[in-house]
């Protein structure tokens, strides 16, 4: 089945611990993106990657980082959590053409205390 | 800089009748359009998008969308709705000539199919 998964799903965190929300896509895309989700906010991008080794700043990147080493997976880091990037996180990715539509994974919802 | 606007934050429609869903867009270029739905605890699905041609789209689950470009607008219809359509709407575009762009999303509307 044409999917992607994130993990953890939830996850409840103090301020400044380090954490990694894990992103994989099994349909073979060179666009991957991460996104948060914020109430009357829609979404917001966070980073981008084009392809393996290829990311760039989406309009949030501020308090995160990202690595693109292999196709499928598109980690994001959270070097030093703050209580501001609480929220609801989506991965998604797409192929190369401007006109295919994201595919979005299930969410991680991320509570900093 | 693109933007997508969706002036409603709620809609209210009763089961049965039709349903209007508002979206226009601003884009340096040519637009490519897209309407996603968001269930209660689930991820983004995609329902269709406006590519080129016919100005009305049809998509998944009965929904469609009609391209105006004079007036920016990319508007989601159905012309009977069901309770089960109550979820979170959200439009997004993206500009048709420039890859490297992001897709923008509006902030989404919340319809609400009352039986």
């Amino acid at each position: 089945e044409a999917q992607v998964t994130q993990n953890p799903r939830y996850l409840i965190t103090v301020t400044g611990k380090k954490l990694t929300v894990t992103c994989s896509q099994n349909m073979n895309h060179e666009y991957m993106s991460w996104y948060r989700q914020d109430p009357g906010l829609g979404l917001r991008q966070i980073y981008y990657s084009m392809n393996v080794e290829v990311t760039d700043k989406g309009d949030v990147p501020e308090g995160y980082k990202v690595s693109r080493k292999e196709k499928r997976n598109f980690p994001l880091i959270l070097e030093s959590p703050s209580p501001n990037q609480t929220s609801l996180y989506f991965c998604a990715s797409s192929s190369t053409r401007s006109y295919n539509e994201q595919f979005f994974g299930p969410g991680t919802r991320l509570t900093v205390l | 800089a693109q933007s997508v606007a969706q002036p409603e934050d709620q809609v209210n429609v009763a089961e049965g009748n039709p349903l209007t869903v508002k979206c226009t867009y601003s884009v340096s270029g040519n637009p490519y359009l897209f309407w996603y739905v968001q269930y209660p605890n689930r991820g983004l699905q995609f329902l269709l998008k406006y590519i080129t041609g016919d100005n009305l789209v049809k998509g998944s689950y009965g929904f469609e969308a009609e391209f105006n470009k004079s007036q920016t607008s990319f508007h989601l219809k159905k012309p009977s709705a069901l309770v089960s359509d109550s979820a979170l709407y959200f439009c997004a575009v993206r500009d048709a000539y420039n890859y490297g762009q992001n897709f923008v999303f509006g902030p989404g509307t919340r319809l609400s199919v009352l039986p």
